[in-house]
C-alpha cells in the first residue's frame, strides 16, 4: 500500500497570499496518477486536480498541480476566501487507492 | 446531468451487516470506475472499494473480506455490502465515479453502535 504524507498539517495564510501544498509518497506514484481534492464542512469532495498536473472541469487556473514520481505540490497562486478549506491528495495509480491525511488552508 | 445518490445508512450493532446503495443517473455505471469512499467523523477520507466491469474489485485492507462491491445494471445502481460491522465502520460513505473521482454523492452516515 503507497502511503502518502501531506505537509503542512495546517497551513494560515491570508487571502490574497500563495499557497504551497505538499504531497509524499511512500513509493513512486504509478503514471503520475495522483489527484487533489478540496473539501468543506458538510459537503462531499470535489477534485481538482488529477494526473498530477491537469485541472478538472471548472476548476480555477489559480490551481496547479506538479511534481512526478514520490513528490507533488498543489499551489494556489492568489487565495481566495472560498478557498479556504481542506485538501487531500490520492494515489490511485495501484490497485489500492489512498489518500493522504489531508491539509487545513486556514484564514490567518 | 451526473447525478449520484446514495441511501442505506442508519443505525446498526457491531457484527450486523448493512447494504448501502447509489443510484446513478446521467450516466451508466458498467461503462464507469465506481467507487466507495468514507470518512469517519472529523477525519479525513479514506478510499474503501472500487469497480469496473473490465477487472476484479479491489478493497482496502480494512474492509476486506467483510464488504462486498457490486453494481446492478438494470437499476444502474451501485452497492456496497458490508458484513461483520465494527465501530471503526462508523463513518459517512460517498459513491465516486470516475478515475479518479469525478463526481461524487452527498454521502449517507453509518454508525456502527450497540
Amino acid at each position: 500500500e503507497i502511503v502518502l504524507t501531506q505537509s503542512p498539517g495546517t497551513l494560515s495564510l491570508s487571502p490574497g497570499e500563495r499557497a504551497t501544498l505538499s504531497c509524499r509518497a511512500s513509493q513512486s506514484v504509478s503514471s503520475n496518477y495522483l489527484a487533489w481534492y478540496q473539501q468543506k464542512p458538510g459537503q462531499a469532495p470535489r477534485l481538482l486536480i488529477y494526473g498530477a498536473s491537469s485541472r478538472a472541469t471548472g476548476i480555477p487556473d489559480r490551481f496547479s498541480g506538479s511534481g512526478s514520481g514520490t513528490d507533488f505540490t498543489l499551489t494556489i497562486s492568489r487565495l481566495e476566501p472560498e478557498d479556504f478549506a481542506l485538501y487531500y491528495c490520492q494515489q490511485y495509480g495501484s490497485s489500492l487507492y489512498t489518500f493522504g491525511q489531508g491539509t487545513k488552508l486556514e484564514i490567518k | 446531468e451526473v447525478q449520484l445518490v446514495e441511501s442505506g445508512g442508519g443505525l446498526i450493532q457491531p457484527g450486523g451487516s448493512l447494504r448501502l446503495s447509489c443510484a446513478a443517473s446521467g450516466f451508466t455505471v458498467i461503462s464507469n470506475y465506481m467507487s466507495w469512499v468514507r470518512q469517519a467523523p472529523g477525519k479525513g477520507l479514506e478510499w474503501v472499494s472500487v469497480i469496473y466491469s473490465a477487472g476484479s474489485p479491489h478493497y482496502a485492507d480494512s474492509v476486506k473480506g467483510r464488504f462486498i462491491i457490486s453494481t446492478d445494471n438494470s437499476k444502474n445502481t451501485l452497492y456496497l455490502q458490508m458484513n461483520s460491522l465494527r465501530g471503526e465502520d462508523t463513518a459517512v460513505y460517498y459513491c465516486a465515479r470516475g478515475f479518479p473521482h469525478f463526481y461524487w454523492g452527498q454521502g449517507t452516515l453509518v454508525t456502527v453502535s450497540s
